[in-house]
């Protein structure tokens, strides 16, 4: 099955500062690669998503880039702030059919210090 | 639209005894998985229902079931609760327009003693 590795786990930035999250997922197959962002005690929320045929998406200050060839995706956070500061979840999802499944990463604990 | 929601939000049961969590997701969607949250292990899939029917399944011990109904609300159980079932358990609705964006839940915090 498919399996998603995400790192670092922890990451501490200065505010103003660019924080980079990355992930590989093993299954070719893979076709979206949907980002979550987790505060303390709350739902996991989607920030931002990229299909396999784009290579790089853009959100205000979130852009995630994707590689196929090298299976690896990246979610760039710039100019960050406090409230930046949260669990961030990558997934990987094969579409079967009408069929899908979210495999995620391990997380990253993302802390924007003033 | 109203959110997906979870019902109870909180729950301690004891070893041995079962459990069920329910998830009514978004208006309209149909599809609806089930992940266990660890701080060990993460965001786990358990299992994810479309039209009653269930289309995928994680690796989880027979103990873990779950159920759709006509409207589209879920509900998991849990059986024989062991002490490493304690979790929060998250569901997330999916539209069936081809994408395949998940909704969450609040979560229903398990805790076994």
């Amino acid at each position: 099955g498919e399996n998603v590795e995400q790192h670092p786990s922890t990451l501490s930035v200065q505010e103003g500062d660019s924080a980079v999250i990355k992930c590989t997922y093993s299954d070719s197959a893979s076709n979206y690669f949907p980002w979550y962002k987790q505060e303390l005690g709350k739902r996991p929320q989607l920030i931002i998503d990229i299909r396999s045929n784009v290579g790089e998406k853009k959100d205000q200050r979130i852009a995630v880039t994707l590689n196929k060839t090298a299976k690896h995706f990246s979610l760039h956070i710039t100019e960050t702030q406090p409230e930046d500061s949260a669990v961030y979840f990558c997934a990987a999802s094969i579409k079967t059919g009408t069929a899908s499944k979210l495999t995620f990463g391990t997380g990253t604990r993302l802390q924007v210090t003033l | 639209k109203a959110g997906v929601t979870q019902t109870p939000r909180y729950l301690i049961k004891t070893r041995g005894q079962q459990v069920t969590l329910s998830c009514s997701p978004i208006s309209g969607h149909r599809s609806v998985s089930w992940y266990q949250q660890t701080p060990g292990q993460g965001l786990q899939f358990l299992f994810e229902y479309f039209s009653e029917t269930q289309r995928n399944k994680g690796n989880f011990p027979g103990r873990f079931s779950g159920r759709q109904f006509s409207n589209s609300r879920s509900e998991m159980n849990v059986s024989t609760l062991e002490l490493g079932d304690s979790a929060l358990y998250l569901c997330a609705s999916t539209g069936t327009s081809g994408r395949e964006t998940q909704y969450f839940g609040p979560g229903t915090r398990l805790l076994v003693l």
